[in-house]
């Protein structure tokens, strides 16, 4: 199986800071990667597909980049709604799998 | 507008089974797969498997293989996810997922098992 590992696990920030988050495949996946925000009690909302694709609709605050084995979801200004657990999930082999999450907490 | 719509909350004894239903709207059913992922309390999300709308073709989660089963209904652009031998740390939301571009989820199903 591939693992999936993100860094931090998670942070403090404050409104209007620029985030990384840091998603690393075990093996390479080729951009068959993406990043989901969820907040307490809520299903997933999916931010990004095929590593760097923007979904319909999500904000061009976030952005994401990488291919291979390693991958980066950035939010260039951090506001209030922004505040949730983030995860990767890989789908380029089966099974798939998720990244731990990365909890944006704030400052 | 595209829909997932899940069957309520269960409450379920150890040893007994469930099956979880997700209705779609809004798209060409058999256009798109469906994932299955599960989220225990407080951890965090994990995928359960993948069923191709289209030919009903699946992959499972090792953990699961044996006790899970994913169907659809063409006819009611419905896809089904039954777990068996239910066990405590089965107690989870089951979300459906539209495949693809992982664009649509449904609200998720609790699924509580307790003696």
């Amino acid at each position: 199986d591939i693992q999936m590992t993100q860094s931090p696990s998670s942070l403090s920030a404050s409104v209007g800071d620029r985030v990384t988050i840091t998603c690393r495949a075990s093996q390479g996946i080729s951009n068959y990667l993406a990043w989901f925000q969820q907040k307490p009690g809520k299903a997933p909302k999916s931010l990004i597909y095929a590593a760097s694709s923007l979904q319909s609709g999500v904000p061009s605050k976030f952005s994401g980049s990488g291919s291979g084995t390693d991958f980066t979801l950035t939010i260039s200004s951090l506001q209030p709604e922004d505040f949730a657990t983030y995860y990767c999930q890989q789908y380029n082999s089966y099974p798939w799998t998720f990244g731990q999450g990365t909890k944006v907490e704030i400052k | 507008q595209v829909q997932l719509v899940q069957s309520g909350a269960e409450v379920k004894k150890p040893g007994a089974s469930v099956k979880v239903s997700c209705k779609a709207s809004g798209y060409t059913f058999t256009s798109y797969g469906i994932s299955w992922v599960r989220q225990a309390p407080g951890q965090g999300l994990e995928w359960m498997g993948w069923i191709s709308a289209y030919n009903g073709n699946t992959n499972y989660a090792q953990k699961l293989q044996g006790r899970v089963t994913m169907t659809t209904d063409t006819s009611t652009s419905t896809a089904y996810m039954e777990l068996r031998s239910l066990r405590s740390d089965d107690t989870a939301v089951y979300y459906c997922a539209r495949a693809g571009r992982f664009d649509y989820w449904g609200q998720g199903t609790l699924v509580t098992v307790s003696s």
